[in-house]
Parts: structure tokens; C-alpha cells; sequence
């Protein structure tokens, strides 16, 4: 199928833990986002990033890091974790100035 | 920065009848302005989006409707269904690369049998 997979779909883990949530499309897409869906459903962009740059949200902190090894995938390390980690992170990817597609979701939990 | 406001935050309806949300933008720049559904579970799904040069898009029982100069937009579903029941979101995106995409809080619609 072609779609946009994350892995894992859960993940629980203690404050204070570095983690890394995978994300790959096969659509073919050139650019690739990261979302942040708090528990009230508000989504935030957090980075966009195809091969040529990545624009980070200012309002994300630094423990967050976006990764790509290539084209097709776009993975999210985190630092650090702390309790306001908690939320469900989306991946998204599109063509420039196209409709972007979702994957769907890894639900992030602190204890 | 683009600040999108949606209405309202719940929906109930009747099966059969119409649904419709509201959102208003700020930035005057923005130029693309999609619609997502979101079931349980599940990521964003595009249902439909329009484009700052069009005024009203329809696609079987979904329309959109834009006013520029208002600076909002609508989602209009008819004849609803059961299935139609998510959270809908809407978005606006005041660039072509849509890095800078910023979403409405989401409407969440349930439509009884």
C-alpha cells in the first residue's frame, strides 16, 4: 500500500529518556513534516524538510531533532523526555505546494 | 504569524441533515486552505481543499466556500451519515511549500442514525 508508516504506534517511557519515533512514505513526496496533536487535538507543525532545507518551528525546543537519512524518511529523535512530551506526533508528506498526506500517528506517553 | 480560528468545537446533527463549520484566517497572504478528517485512531485524512483563485469547490455531498476579502471559509456536508462522524479540521497555508501550515482547533461532528 502506499502510504505514510510510523513506528511504533505506542510509546511509553520514563522522563528524562532519549527516544526516536520512525517515520518513511513511499509516495514519492519531496517534502516531509513532523505535527505535534496535544490531548485537547490542537496540531502544530513542528519541521517541514525536503533535500534541500529544513525549517524548524520556533517554538519547538532543541531536544527535538529531525532526521533523514534519505528521501523517503524522516525520523524524529527526542531528548530529554520530559512530562509535556506526552501527545501524539504525526508524520506528514507531500510535493511542494501539495496536499499533504499523514501517517497515523505515534501516541507519546511520559511517566 | 497565521492565526486560524474554527467553529464551532462540537457538531451534532441528525442523519440526513447538513453540517457545517466555520474558520477565519488572519494572514491576508494565505492562498491554501484544505480540509482533514480525522477518525479515531487515525491521522488527518484530506477530504478537500481549495485555492485562493476559486471561490466555492464541491466534491459529491462536501463543499468548501472561501470569501478572501472576509478571510474565511466553510466546510458544508450534506446529507449526512453515520460514517461522516470525526473531528474535521480545517487549515490555511499562506505558502506554496506549506511548511508554515496552521490548523483550526478541529470540530468534532457526530451525526445520530
Amino acid at each position: 500500500d502506499t502510504a505514510v508508516s510510523q513506528t511504533p504506534k505506542y510509546l511509553v517511557t520514563q522522563m528524562g529518556n532519549d527516544k526516536s519515533i520512525k517515520c518513511e512514505q513511499n509516495l514519492g513526496h519531496d517534502t516531509m513534516y513532523w505535527y505535534k496533536q496535544d490531548s485537547k487535538k490542537f496540531l502544530k507543525i513542528m519541521f517541514s524538510y525536503n533535500n534541500k532545507e529544513l525549517i524548524i518551528n520556533e517554538t519547538v525546543p532543541n531536544r527535538f531533532s529531525p532526521k533523514s537519512p534519505d528521501k523517503a524518511h524522516l525520523n524524529l529523535h527526542i531528548n530529554s523526555l520530559e512530562l509535556g512530551d506526552s501527545a501524539v506526533y504525526f508524520c506528514a508528506s507531500s510535493y511542494v505546494g501539495q496536499p499533504q498526506h499523514f501517517g497515523d500517528g505515534t501516541r507519546l506517553s511520559i511517566l | 504569524g497565521e492565526n486560524v480560528e474554527q467553529h464551532p468545537s462540537t457538531l451534532s446533527v441528525q442523519e440526513g441533515d447538513s453540517a457545517v463549520i466555520k474558520c477565519t484566517y488572519s494572514d491576508s497572504a494565505s492562498n491554501y486552505f484544505p480540509w482533514y478528517k480525522q477518525e479515531l485512531g487515525k491521522g488527518p485524512q484530506l477530504i478537500i481543499d481549495i485555492r485562493s483563485n476559486v471561490g466555492e469547490k464541491k466534491d459529491q455531498r462536501i463543499a468548501v466556500t472561501l470569501n478572501k476579502t472576509a478571510k474565511h471559509f466553510s466546510l458544508h456536508i450534506t446529507e449526512t451519515q453515520p460514517e461522516d462522524s470525526a473531528v474535521y479540521f480545517c487549515a490555511a497555508s499562506p505558502s506554496l511549500r506549506n511548511n508554515d501550515m496552521r490548523f483550526g482547533a478541529g470540530t468534532r461532528l457526530t451525526v445520530k442514525p
